[in-house]
This record gives C-alpha cells, structure tokens and sequence, in this order.
C-alpha cells in the first residue's frame, strides 16, 4: 500500500512558469491538505479539501490553487512561479477533518 | 495570534532520556500532536493527547496541561535513530493544525 504519493520529488522551476504539484492517495481518506515547509518555521497550511467537490484556504493560499475532482486527486497548482514559493511542498490527508493527519514524502521546489 | 513555541535544538546522549517542550496559546483547542521528522522526509505521527495527563507508547510518552497550554514529549533509552527534528501542532477551534517550528534533536554516543 503507497499510501500518499507526490509527484515530483524535486524540480528546478524558472519563475513566471506553471507548475502542478501532484499528490494520489489510495487510503481513500475524505480530508486532504497542502502544506509548505521552509527552515525555521513551522508547517504552512495553504490549501485543504474536507471532501471530494471543495477546497477551503489555508495561512498562505496566495499564489496557488487546488482541485479536489474525487476522492484521490489533490492537485496543487502555482500559477506563476516565484522565488518565494522555493519550498518543500508535503500533501497529507486523514479520515475527516478532525483526524490524525499523514504525509506523503514531500516535493522539493526551487524557484529560480 | 496563534502560537507554538519549542525549542530549536537539544542535544542528548544515547540511552538517556530527554524532554522536549511545547507551550501554545491558539485559538481554542481540540487536542495536540507530536510528529517525528527525520532530515529529508515526512513527518510522521508519533502522540495526540485531549485531555490533561501522560499518554505512553513505548519509548515514548507525551504529556498535556490544557490550562498551562504546555505539553512535552519524553524519549526514554535513547538511540541514534531517535536523531530527528520532533513537531508539536495543536489542534484549533475550527480543526486546523497550528505547527511550532520543530525541535532538532541530535543525539550523541
């Protein structure tokens, strides 16, 4: 069982591009978010899914979009890439969204 | 504002034991965790305590005072392979995870 997988696992970006992050789960959990990781601070929520059809706004959701077309699927999308997204990008899911959280292995982003 | 303070970094000797603690002040609260994170990967889920008191599991226990907003994490006979950074999140009124930075833990022989 993968669990939660992310596509992916590291990519050099040049800025102004458009980068989907991918991120496919096969435990079928209802509640699926979007973290960012940088040094120093702690896990940046940006974009989270309670279930398949909505998406709600993190801390810091400026800069990036999601979808949620079924239970699966939980696309992270930058529309115009910027130095400061440069980031470690990790998606998580949980049964609801009062749930332990688990996180799939993370996307290393480098905006250049 | 909401926040999670824990210490940046410790350093312990192997087969000892370590505390490592978190205060929060939130908005609300509907439990708190501890995660593991090793250099390079995710984290991983360790604890979660609601209620007040020591929650143990192994080598590991965590402890939780809602009214002092504090919690800690104990490892108890430490090994090398518990060199990793260790996360508190709380749990706040509309169920989103707040993070404190993480403490780094480096183990010594």
């Amino acid at each position: 069982i993968a669990g939660i997988t992310q596509a992916p696992t590291s990519q050099i970006l040049a800025a102004g591009r458009r980068m989907t992050l991918r991120c496919t789960q096969d435990m079928r959990h209802n509640a699926m978010y979007w973290y960012r990781q940088d040094l120093g601070l702690g896990l940046r929520l940006i974009h989270y899914s309670n279930t398949a059809g909505t998406t709600g706004k993190g801390e810091v959701p400026d800069g990036y979009s999601v979808s949620r077309a079924n239970t699966d699927d939980f696309p992270l999308t930058l529309a115009s890439a910027v130095p400061s997204q440069t980031s470690v990008y990790f998606c998580a899911n949980s049964v609801d969204g009062t749930d332990t959280q688990y996180f799939g292995p993370g996307t290393r982003l480098t905006v250049l | 504002g909401q926040n999670i303070d824990q210490p940046t970094e410790m350093t312990a000797t192997e087969g000892a034991i370590v505390q490592i603690n978190c205060t929060y002040q939130t908005s609300g609260f509907n439990g708190l965790f501890w995660y593991q994170q090793h250099a390079g990967e995710a984290p991983t889920f360790l604890s979660y305590n609601v209620l007040d008191g020591l929650e143990e599991k192994g080598r590991f226990s965590s402890f939780l005072s809602r009214s002092k907003g504090y919690s800690y994490l104990l490892l108890k006979e430490l090994q090398m392979k518990d060199s990793a950074s260790y996360l508190c999140a709380v749990r706040d009124q509309d169920y989103q995870l707040i993070w404190g930075a993480g403490t780094k833990l480096i183990i010594k022989p």
